[in-house]
């Protein structure tokens, strides 16, 4: 079956932008997570939607939002980029929320000029 | 923020040698996850573990939940060329919130 599509694989922005994200889970799974990666922080949650509803929220700036849509897709922005959003963002998926057994996609790697 | 000091940092092995690994932190998890993450991929998930002293293993990866619930660590026997990657822990804190908390991560090269 298919894995976890996030796309763009790669951006590049300048500061002061804003960008979205996309991701499709596993056909089937509910509940998406978002994380961002990066050298200094490693990987830090950003948010979990389940039914289209915002579950759990990390500790980021209220520039970073996200939302859910019917057919479990999810997206998620940035506002007002700066250069220390650049990152991997990395999505995860499973089929409950709260299900740790995470499948996660191959990321878009965000480059913000 | 809760935190997990994943050690070591790094390590460089010949092939065939065995790997340890472990994570700690300074409050109690109730789920502990090994992953493991190729260049330009996302992490895959190696081995979940749920309850204190568990001991599972996957092939070559061999992993335990620690009886204090503050650790765990992550044995790969016998190591090939494929084994090489950044492997991650993470753990969510029992009565927490509903996410998980990761380890900074542990490169491993391994010379053939």
């Amino acid at each position: 079956k298919a894995g976890v599509t996030q796309t763009p694989r790669y951006l590049i922005k300048t500061r002061g932008q804003q960008v979205t994200l996309s991701c499709s889970p596993i056909s089937g799974h509910r509940s998406v997570s978002w994380y961002q990666q990066t050298p200094g922080q490693g990987l830090q949650f950003l948010f979990e939607y389940f039914s289209e509803t915002q579950r759990n929220k990390g500790n980021f700036p209220g520039r970073f939002s996200g939302r859910q849509f019917s057919n479990s897709r999810s997206e998620m922005n940035v506002s007002t980029l700066e250069l220390g959003d650049s990152a991997l963002y990395l999505c995860a998926s499973s089929l409950q929320q709260g299900e740790y057994g995470y499948t996660f996609g191959s990321g878009t790697r965000l480059t913000v000029v | 923020g809760q935190q997990l000091n994943q050690s070591p940092q790094s390590m460089f092995i010949q092939e065939g040698e065995d790997v340890s690994m472990n994570c700690t932190s300074s409050s109690i998890f109730n789920t502990w996850l090994w992953y493991k993450q190729d260049p330009g991929e996302g992490p895959v998930l190696l081995i979940a573990l749920y309850k204190a002293g568990e001991l599972t293993s996957n092939g070559r990866l061999t992993a335990q939940f620690g009886i204090t619930r503050k650790d765990s660590f992550l044995n790969i026997s016998a190591s090939i060329p494929s084994d090489v990657g950044i492997y991650f822990c993470a753990g969510r804190t029992q009565g927490g919130s509903e996410k998980l908390v990761f380890g900074k991560g542990m490169k491993l090269t391994v010379n053939p």
